[in-house]
């Protein structure tokens, strides 16, 4: 079956870096879009960023613009995101999901069970 | 930017009972409304895409409808799987662009 699982959530200082992973498993998984979408302690769900098929397109959320890339492997059938300048805010729990299309236009449709980032000094 | 609200924000009902779920967008998405549902400490889960269409396996007690700026979600009779918080979410044309409600808790009365 279709299966996402996240990996190199951790406890980061502000200002470092973090990658983290979403490995695919059970569907063809260049035949869709991939997106990321965080959840703060106790809050909502905030789109991340999404990237299309192919990785030629890939578009941000406004909060983590310019210092979150999103990035696919497709020989490997992987999803990362590369995350830069890490702020207090960005504590959460990252999930990655499929697009239920190719472009990542659609929105989201199988999710992955998450991994936590912490940003704390 | 579209701000999506949703009323109530928590609905307190027994099994068996009906749940009517609303979410307001701050200007017209057409159809371009989800929903979904997410239990504590589990993913979300898709429920409703295109404001009516019900996700693949998703019981026919899970319906939605609306357009433009006002949208509902029905469960027709509440399991007890059912008590859980549901969020809405728009999708912008492209670039794309998602933005999710605050949610609406469902739980028991």
């Amino acid at each position: 079956q279709v299966q996402l699982v996240e990996s190199g959530g951790g406890v980061v200082q502000p200002g470092r870096s973090l990658r983290l992973s979403c490995a695919a498993s059970g569907f063809n998984f260049i035949m869709y879009g991939m997106h990321w979408v965080r959840q703060a302690p106790g809050k909502g769900l905030e789109w991340v960023a999404v990237t299309s098929y192919d990785g030629s397109n890939k578009f941000y959320g406004d909060s983590v613009k310019g210092r979150f890339t999103i990035s696919r492997d497709n020989s490997k059938n992987t999803l990362s995101l590369e995350m830069n300048s890490l702020r207090g805010e960005d504590t959460a729990v990252y999930y990655c999901a499929t697009d239920r299309g190719t472009s990542g236009g659609y929105g989201m449709d199988v999710w992955g069970q998450g991994t936590t980032v912490i940003v704390s000094s | 930017e579209i701000v999506l609200t949703q009323s109530p924000a928590t609905l307190s009902l027994s099994p068996g009972e009906s749940a009517t779920l609303s979410c307001r967008a701050s200007q017209s998405v057409g159809s371009q409304l989800t929903w979904y549902q997410q239990k504590p400490g589990q993913a979300p889960r898709l429920l409703i895409y295109d404001a009516s269409y019900r996700a693949t396996g998703i019981p026919a007690r899970f319906s939605g409808s609306g357009s433009g700026t006002d949208f509902t979600l029905t469960i027709s009779s509440l399991e007890t799987e059912d008590f859980a918080v549901y969020y809405c979410q728009q999708r912008s044309g492209w670039p794309p662009r998602f933005t999710f409600g605050p949610g609406t808790k469902v739980d028991f009365k």
